[in-house]
């Protein structure tokens, strides 16, 4: 089973200012198949990024996913203040079961 | 639009079974896989079981496995997850979501979720 690892577990940043949220896996990830997801209080998630870099329709061009291997990164250009909330990143390279991250908390400073 | 709405849950004593289910609406249920994902409180997401789309192929996470079994009814456009010997440890949110892929070719991705329902096991 691939681990996955994200960092840090909270961030706590300014609206405006720029995120940076790193996902490692303890294998390769084939063909990057690596996703990101958002998750606010009392919501399913949403999902931002597939394919390591791809944004999923109706997401804001701020998002943006870049990596290979086993880093990847989910970057937050400038932040809004609904962008606060926890974000978890998804293998699914090679035969289930994917697994998630444990999940990085994204806070108001 | 995508509509997917959980229901089963409860709560319900360790050793017992509870059957989960996931109606579908929005879309072509039977030609797209189909997912479990549980959120323990206050904890992370931790996927659960995938069936393909004419659900001859399974998987499910290592936790779960020989004590869970996943589902469908295409005819009904509804997901079940099948949940014996229950523990503690199992009591979450449980939310069906939808790959984007079609028949036998599936993303591995969650496109789009349903709200979750929680199960709770406790004596």
């Amino acid at each position: 089973e691939v681990v996955l690892t994200q960092s840090p577990g909270t961030l706590s940043l300014s609206p405006g200012e720029r995120a940076t949220l790193s996902c490692r896996t303890s294998q390769g990830v084939v063909s990057n198949y690596l996703a990101w997801y958002q998750q606010k209080p009392g919501q399913a998630p949403r999902l931002l990024i597939y394919g390591a870099s791809s944004r999923a329709t109706g997401i804001p061009d701020r998002f943006s996913g870049s990596g290979s291997g086993t880093d990847f990164t989910l970057t937050i250009s400038r932040l809004e203040p609904e962008d606060f909330a926890v974000y978890y990143c998804q293998q699914y390279g090679s035969s289930p079961p994917y697994t998630f991250g444990q999940g990085t908390k994204l806070e108001i400073k | 639009q995508v509509e997917l709405v959980e229901s089963g849950g409860g709560v319900v004593h360790p050793g017992r079974s509870l059957r989960l289910s996931c109606v579908a609406a929005g879309f072509t249920f039977s030609t797209q896989a189909m997912y479990w994902v549980r959120q323990a409180p206050g904890k992370g997401l931790e996927w659960v079981a995938v069936i393909s789309y004419d659900g001859t192929n399974t998987y499910y996470a290592d936790s779960v496995k020989g004590r869970f079994t996943i589902s469908r009814d295409n005819s009904k456009s509804t997901l079940y997850l099948q949940m014996n010997s229950l523990r503690d440890e199992d009591t979450a949110v449980y939310y069906c979501a939808k790959d984007e892929g079609y028949y036998g070719v599936w993303s591995g991705y969650l496109i789009y979720w349903g709200q979750g329902t929680l199960v709770t096991v406790s004596s």
